[in-house]
Formats: C-alpha cells, structure tokens, sequence
C-alpha cells in the first residue's frame, strides 16, 4: 500500500527567504503524486501534480517539486516566499490517475515578517 | 467555478442524533466519490470509497454501520454519521476526479455536542 511522510510537522520561514518541504513516499510502482495548500478552515487546493514526463513540476503560486525515483521523494520548493502562503501544505500520493489519495500528516508553514 | 459542491458547510447536532451530508458533482458524472475526514491540525484520513450503484468500500477501522454511504445517483453521494457523538466531531471532505484530477468538495464541520 502507498504511504506518504513529511518529516516536518511545522517549519518558519522569513517572509522572502526560500522554502522547502520535503516530502518521501512509498510505493512499489511509479507514484502519483500530489502537493496541496489548506488554508485555515478552508478546503484544499492543488498546487500540483507528478503523473510522468519531466520529473521537475511547475504548479500555481510560484512552486515547483521535483520527483526524485532515487530517494523516493517529492519536495516542495518555492524561491521566495510571501505573508500569504502561511498554510498547511499536504503531500499525497496515488496510485492511479483517478484512484484514492492518501495524504500525508502536513507541514504547517509559518511566515515571519 | 465549484466543481464539487458540498452542504452543509458546517454543522452543529445532539449526540445521538444522525447527520447527513451531500456532495454533489456539477455537470459531470462522478461515478466514484471517496469521503475523507479530518481531525483538528491533523491530516486527511481516508474513510471509503464510494461507487456508484454499488456498496462503498471502506478502509480498515471505519465503521460502516456508523457511517452510511449512499452513492445512488452519477451525481450525487452523501454520508450519514448515524447516532453521532462528539467524539465524530470532524471535518469532513469528499472528492472525486474529473479528466484525472481530483476536486475536492468544500469541506462539512460537523460539531456534535
């Protein structure tokens, strides 16, 4: 069975810096994977998708993640970022292109000023 | 615009009493819904998985005599929490896909006291 873990449960960062949030599943074949944002009391958002083809993924807001077969990984990066991203980020994984997703436990962002 | 719509957004019940929430798919057909739910400032677990016409499948440690699935039309699925207690208090989310992408409904609090 597919299962997905991010090792960081919170991670700060000044508003600006650069972000990364590391993500490692577990999978026998090649994975679907997933990164999503929740804000607060909100519902999810996609921020992108690895299904296959280039293992670096551009998604919305300004992330990228890049799929790493090597170190079964897939980690979340932006250059700099803004006030706004404070959120909880999911990393999740699938088997099929329309079959269930198992999410991992979160990162939640903090921003500082 | 919305492509899964879920209601209610939030709900408040007695303990004892059943809870039915309702996502529905807008203009397509979803023949497979899967219903997460999700304690405070944790992640998205993975209750069932429902398909149209058919009995939904659910992941291990779920109660199906507590938590009724009906996915009786191509639009429409919905989750009854029966005899609630506050212990099933939870977000609870729905999700299906449409041309390989996941869309996720907005999302139901449910608070039992």
């Amino acid at each position: 069975a597919q299962s997905v873990t991010q090792p960081d449960i919170h991670i700060t960062v000044s508003e600006g810096a650069s972000l990364e949030l590391r993500c490692n599943y577990s999978y026998g074949a090649t994975p679907y994977l997933f990164w999503y944002v929740q804000s607060p009391g909100q519902g999810l958002q996609l921020l992108l998708k690895y299904f296959s083809g280039d293992t670096l993924v551009q998604g919305i807001k300004g992330f990228e993640a890049e799929f790493k077969r090597s170190q079964s990984s897939f980690n979340l990066r932006k250059p700099s970022v803004h006030w706004s991203d404070a959120a909880e980020y999911f990393c999740a994984v699938g088997a099929n292109r329309d079959d269930k997703i198992i999410f991992g436990k979160g990162t939640r962002l903090h921003i500082l000023p | 615009g919305a492509v899964v719509s879920q209601h209610p957004s939030w709900v408040i019940c007695k303990s004892g009493t059943s809870v039915k929430i309702e996502c529905r798919s807008l203009d397509f057909q979803a023949t497979t819904m899967f219903w997460y739910r999700q304690f405070p400032k944790q992640s998205l677990m993975l209750m069932a998985t429902s398909n149209e016409g058919s009995k939904a499948t659910y992941e291990q440690g779920v109660e199906k005599d507590k938590f009724l699935i009906n996915h009786a039309s191509l639009t429409l699925s919905t989750l009854t929490v029966t005899s609630a207690h506050p212990e099933d208090s939870s977000f609870y989310i729905c999700s299906t896909f449409l041309n390989t992408e996941a869309f996720f409904g907005q999302g139901t609090r449910l608070t039992v006291v």
